[in-house]
């Protein structure tokens, strides 16, 4: 069955960096567009960014470009989040999501998540 | 950038009843829109896609409508394990970027 696992999450300083993992398993992790989703304690959902098949093509939501970078790598069927200068808004719990199909950014399999805490 | 609006911000129903959430963009999104259930402590659940067809395993009783800015999900009879959060989300532009709606609470 489809799993996905998510870890790397933890408590980190503010202007700290953190990289998250999420291992794939139960179908070809090649053939799907991953995203990162994040959701604050008691708040919404929030995406973060997406990439395509083979990491050619990445898309960032606009508040996260330039500090969050997203990759994959298909032969140890894993995606990534490197995240950079950390505040204490970051503080989530951080999702990675499969694309139902090509590019259409709705989500069909999530893992349970990893909890990142910002705080000094 | 598109801002997606749920209402009402809470629903409070009993099972058997009727639900019927909105969703309102600030600007049209075509059809690309999707309906999520969210029950605590466990990640979203997709409900439907393109506005109004339902995901793998999704029962019947959940149904989408609406195209544009205006969208519904309707839950014809609820059932106690429907009792959770609803978000909408939407798709637009290119390049691509996604939004969610702040959510509706279903509760008894």
């Amino acid at each position: 069955q489809v799993q996905l696992v998510e870890s790397g999450g933890g408590l980190v300083k503010p202007g700290g960096s953190l990289r998250l993992a999420c291992a794939a398993s139960g179908f070809t992790f090649s053939d799907y567009f991953f995203s990162w989703i994040r959701q604050a304690p008691g708040r919404g959902l929030e995406w973060i960014s997406s990439i395509s098949y083979s990491g050619t093509d990445i898309w960032y939501a606009d508040s996260m470009q330039g500090r969050f970078t997203i990759s994959r790598d298909n032969s140890k069927n894993s995606l990534y989040l490197q995240m950079n200068s950390l505040r204490a808004d970051d503080t989530a719990v951080y999702y990675c999501a499969r694309d139902l199909r090509y590019g259409s950014y709705y989500f069909d399999s999530w893992g349970q998540g990893t909890l990142v805490t910002v705080s000094s | 950038e598109i801002v997606l609006t749920q209402s009402p911000a809470t629903l409070s129903l009993s099972p058997g009843e009727r639900a019927t959430l909105s969703c309102r963009a600030s600007q049209s999104v075509t059809n690309y829109l999707a309906w999520y259930q969210q029950k605590p402590g466990q990640p979203p659940r997709l409900l439907i896609y393109d506005a109004s067809d339902r995901a793998t395993g999704i029962p019947p009783r959940f149904s989408g409508s609406g195209s544009g800015t205006d969208f519904t999900l309707t839950i014809s009879s609820l059932e106690p394990e429907d009792f959770a959060v609803y978000y909408c989300q939407q798709r637009s532009g290119w390049p691509p970027v996604s939004s969610f709606g702040p959510g509706t609470k279903v509760d008894i």
